[in-house]
């Protein structure tokens, strides 16, 4: 079985400060991973996965993340947040073998201020 | 236009009662899922079918059941509706089953159960 913790329930930032927010997993066989963003009254959109190769993903709207396989995290990072990014983010785990279900953390609201 | 659309957006209904979601989806994807969101913003896949076929079902009560017309619709109905099934339903899709793939998310349907 597959788990995913997010630290944060909340991290509250100024615009253009850098922020991180962190998604630690666990599972007996090795992973898949996906950070979505969930914006207000809206589905969710991915920002970026891991699945094999380079550990420093890179993904939409100036996000990275970097795959730490020692310390089973998938820490999400952008050096400087607008208030546009004001959302809810969500790590999320799939196993790379049978069909895609996906194991969701519970996640992390970035509220942005200026 | 929507990629996944899903209707309708809100909905207010008495315990007992029945009720569908329909869900569409023009990416031409062959895999379509619904998962569903608690108060607390839990995300956690409910069913998911491949061209038709149900291929995942979670421990979901037999009240929830879902439909496939075709490969482009996934609607869900839920009978005798209970106060505890009040949530958000996000129906998704994407190219196939596999896991490496990105998970396109409709919008919600908020459901409210009195």
């Amino acid at each position: 079985a597959q788990s995913v913790t997010q630290l944060d329930s909340q991290v509250p930032v100024f615009e253009e400060a850098p922020v991180e927010l962190r998604c630690n997993y666990s599972s007996s066989v090795s992973v898949y991973l996906f950070w979505y963003v969930q914006y207000p009254n809206q589905g969710l959109q991915l920002l970026l996965k891991y699945l094999s190769g380079s550990t420093l993903v890179k993904g939409i709207n100036g996000f990275e993340a970097e795959f730490n396989k020692s310390q089973t995290s998938f820490h999400l990072r952008k050096p400087s947040v607008h208030i546009s990014d004001t959302a809810e983010y969500f790590c999320a785990v799939s196993s790379p073998s049978g069909y895609s279900t996906l194991t969701f953390g519970k996640g992390t609201m970035l509220l942005v201020s200026p | 236009d929507t990629a996944v659309s899903q209707t309708p957006k809100y909905l207010v209904t008495q315990m007992g009662n029945d009720k569908s979601i329909k869900c569409e989806q023009n990416l031409g994807h062959d895999t379509m899922y619904w998962y569903k969101q608690d108060s607390k913003k839990f995300l956690k896949i409910m069913f998911s079918y491949n061209n038709k076929e149900l291929i995942i079902n979670e421990t979901v009560p037999n009240r929830f059941s879902p439909k496939s017309p075709d490969k482009a619709h996934l609607n869900l109905h839920i009978n005798s509706l209970e106060l505890g099934d009040s949530a958000v339903y996000f129906c998704a899709s994407s190219q196939d089953a596999g896991p490496r793939n990105t998970i396109y998310f409709g919008e919600g349907s908020w459901l409210t159960v009195v």
